[in-house]
């Protein structure tokens, strides 16, 4: 079973716009959720992450929003540009042990100029 | 500095074909991972090595075998391969929690088809 689920699957935004895609999760004992980007024949890379003693977390045209009661987060791309168009990925793992990461199905953004 | 290096890039076996997926990492790097990327199911873990000489399973290990006996490498063998096992593998290293660091870094990926 999917242990982190993501929505939409695919999303399209305009140039400028805001891009917004969500995850939730069950296991209360995740407490490490990053974000990972993925272009076409590459493999992911970390874009930005989160621990669950913060609400949100910003870096640059990237935040992360985390709301631990709903066990629910998200990623918001401001002032979106036709180079974030990728596959995201959240993820979800437990630091203590291995912190073996446990992916989200993906969201296929793709903006438009 | 090369980061995760996986070898080769694409490769096709037949049914019942054993080969092995070759990852490296120069980053001195504690922990190593294998995942599976197939379409619509994102990715999965198959197995992990928080150190030289140690491995466990993930959670699709079955026809999967792994080792590690450097810090630096950790191959994946299919063992007898299947259809089933046609898709994008990735290895993926961590420096693991001493450092306070817990981030992934992936190789590019391994295409396998089996026919």
């Amino acid at each position: 079973q999917q242990q982190v689920k993501q929505s939409p699957q695919s999303l399209i935004v305009q140039k400028g716009g805001i891009s917004i895609i969500n995850c939730a999760y069950e296991n209360t004992a995740f407490d490490y959720f990053p974000w990972y980007q993925q272009f076409p024949g590459k493999g992911p890379a970390l874009l930005i992450a989160i621990r669950p003693d913060v609400s949100e977390k910003k870096e640059g045209r990237f935040t992360i929003s985390f709301n631990k009661s709903a066990k629910q987060f998200s990623l918001h791309i401001m002032d979106s540009q036709p180079g974030d168009s990728a596959t995201y990925f959240c993820a979800a793992s437990i630091r203590a042990g291995a912190n073996n990461l446990f992916f989200g199905t993906g969201t296929r953004l793709t903006v438009i100029p | 500095n090369a980061g995760v290096t996986q070898t080769p890039k694409f490769q096709v076996l037949k049914t019942g074909q054993s080969m092995t997926l070759q990852c490296a990492q120069d980053m001195n790097h504690e922990y190593m991972s294998w995942y599976r990327q197939d379409p619509g199911m994102g990715l999965r873990l198959i197995h992990y090595s928080v150190g030289a000489g140690i491995t466990d399973q993930g959670e699709v290990p079955n026809g999967y075998n792994v080792s590690r006996s450097t810090t630096e490498d950790f191959p994946l063998r299919l063992l007898s391969a299947a259809p089933s096992q046609t898709s994008v593998y990735f290895c993926a290293s961590s420096p693991g929690q001493g450092l306070g660091n817990y981030g992934y870094t992936f190789g590019s990926g391994t295409r396998l088809t089996v026919v």
